[in-house]
């Protein structure tokens, strides 16, 4: 079945620093991706998308590009906020209305 | 894009009994979804419903749970006889062009 992984965490880095968060994903067909985030306490928000392999989904300095070839769909931002500090899952969607397959979820932590 | 709000915000309740988690769309939509993430887990599909009826389930979603649209706007998620183990954070997601979850019902069980 589809599936989708996630470096493990947490993720430390000081405020400025590059961040990487791997993703990979097994799926039948062509899926959607998604990264969502969630901030201590709160729920699950959208922080971007990908529909097409070479799309580029980018929000609030984030971005990752559907890489069909190696499966993947790494999340990058080049300077992190102590505000970034959250967990960052990876998602996908296999076509239509389906369900989503989450990854494990990374925990960011970034310090002054 | 904060349209679907979900009540309670917390839940605590004894092994056994019955809660019932509600999911409010503030706009009208056909397609919603329920998952479910266990502390510090990952987060877990349990159930879509799609035009007044299930249109898929998970493992998980066994016959201690049960979803409706009780009143045509309200979705709600109802655990029979709660176990230790469905202590949780309840998400429901409407669908658009992707899902917007809910701020969750976090769930205890004593």
């Amino acid at each position: 079945g589809d599936s989708v992984t996630q470096m493990e965490g947490p993720v430390t880095l000081s405020e400025e620093a590059f961040l990487t968060i791997n993703c990979t994903y097994t799926a039948t067909g062509y899926p959607s991706l998604f990264w969502y985030v969630q901030y201590p306490g709160e729920g699950l928000q959208l922080l971007l998308k990908a529909t097409k392999a070479d799309d580029k989904g980018s929000n609030k300095g984030f971005e990752a590009t559907y890489r069909k070839e190696t499966t993947s769909f790494h999340l990058e931002k080049g300077s992190v906020q102590v505000s970034d500090s959250a967990v960052y899952f990876c998602a996908l969607r296999n076509t239509g209305f389906q369900k989503l397959v989450f990854g494990t979820g990374t925990r960011l932590l970034v310090s002054p | 894009e904060p349209e679907v709000t979900q009540t309670p915000s917390h839940q605590v309740t004894q092994m056994g009994q019955e809660v019932i988690l509600r999911c409010v769309p503030i706009s009208n939509h056909l397609y919603f979804y329920w998952y479910r993430q266990i502390l510090g887990q990952k987060v877990e599909f349990l159930v879509s419903f799609y035009n007044n009826e299930i249109s898929e389930k998970s493992e998980i979603f066994d016959d201690q749970f049960s979803v409706e649209r009780p009143d045509g706007s309200n979705f709600t998620l109802k655990i029979r006889s709660t176990k230790l183990e469905d202590s949780a954070m309840y998400f429901c997601a409407r669908v658009s062009d992707t899902q917007y979850f809910g701020p969750g019902t976090r769930l205890t069980v004593l």
